[in-house]
């Protein structure tokens, strides 16, 4: 089944602790995306690559880091820089930038005590 | 100003309504439009794309504003598994996607 897939569902960290999401798509897509959901807010654009190797700052960057050394992962960590990380993070694909929908995978809940 | 915003609601319809969300965008280049579902602690999925000369998908109808900077969504004989939050979605130069808050709806039998 072509799909994307996030690991874990769930993730319970201390304050101070780096965490890194997983993010994997067997869709072949160029184009992978990092957001996080926050109760009453649409969805923040994190990072985004459009190609192996090239990763972009989106609108609430601080605190994250990102790599794309593969085609169909997109690692996102959470630094201890981010002031308020606990979130639903949202890793999306799509086959490029211009204009083609995203797919999601099912999300990570990231709570930080 | 926001570059995508909703009416959060909530809708709340009885089975069999039809029910209107329009959604409205800052950016007068926007380039491609879409509508998403979202089920309650669920990732959004894809409802339709909104073409300039507006599409049906079965119950449901997208169209497409310029002029006045809005898409819409129609869902035309509510069943109650259309209660979600439905999200409007903006593409805009320099290829970053912007997301409305939302729009809940709640269709009771």
């Amino acid at each position: 089944d072509g799909g994307i897939t996030q690991s874990p569902k769930y993730l319970f960290r201390k304050e101070g602790q780096n965490v890194t999401l997983s993010c994997e798509q067997n869709l072949n897509h160029d184009a992978m995306y990092w957001y996080r959901q926050d109760p009453g807010q649409g969805l923040r654009l994190i990072y985004y690559s459009q190609i192996v190797n090239d990763f972009q700052k989106g609108d609430i960057a601080e605190g994250y880091s990102v790599s794309r050394e593969k085609k169909e992962s997109f690692p996102l960590t959470v630094t201890s820089a981010q002031k308020n990380p606990t979130a639903f993070y949202l890793c999306a694909s799509s086959v490029g930038t211009s204009g083609y929908e995203q797919y999601f995978g099912p999300g990570t809940r990231l709570t930080v005590t | 100003r926001k570059e995508v915003e909703q009416d959060p609601g909530p809708f709340n319809v009885p089975e069999g309504a039809t029910v209107a969300f329009n959604c409205t965008y800052s950016n007068s280049a926007s380039q491609s439009f879409f509508w998403y579902r979202q089920d309650c602690r669920k990732e959004p999925k894809l409802l339709m794309s909104v073409y300039s000369s507006g599409n049906e998908d079965g119950r449901f109808t997208a169209q497409l504003n310029r002029a006045s900077q809005y898409i819409s969504l129609l869902i035309r004989d509510s069943k109650l598994s259309d209660s979600a939050t439905y999200l409007c979605v903006v593409l805009i130069p320099g290829n970053q996607f912007y997301f409305g808050t939302g729009t809940s709806l709640t269709v009771i039998p």
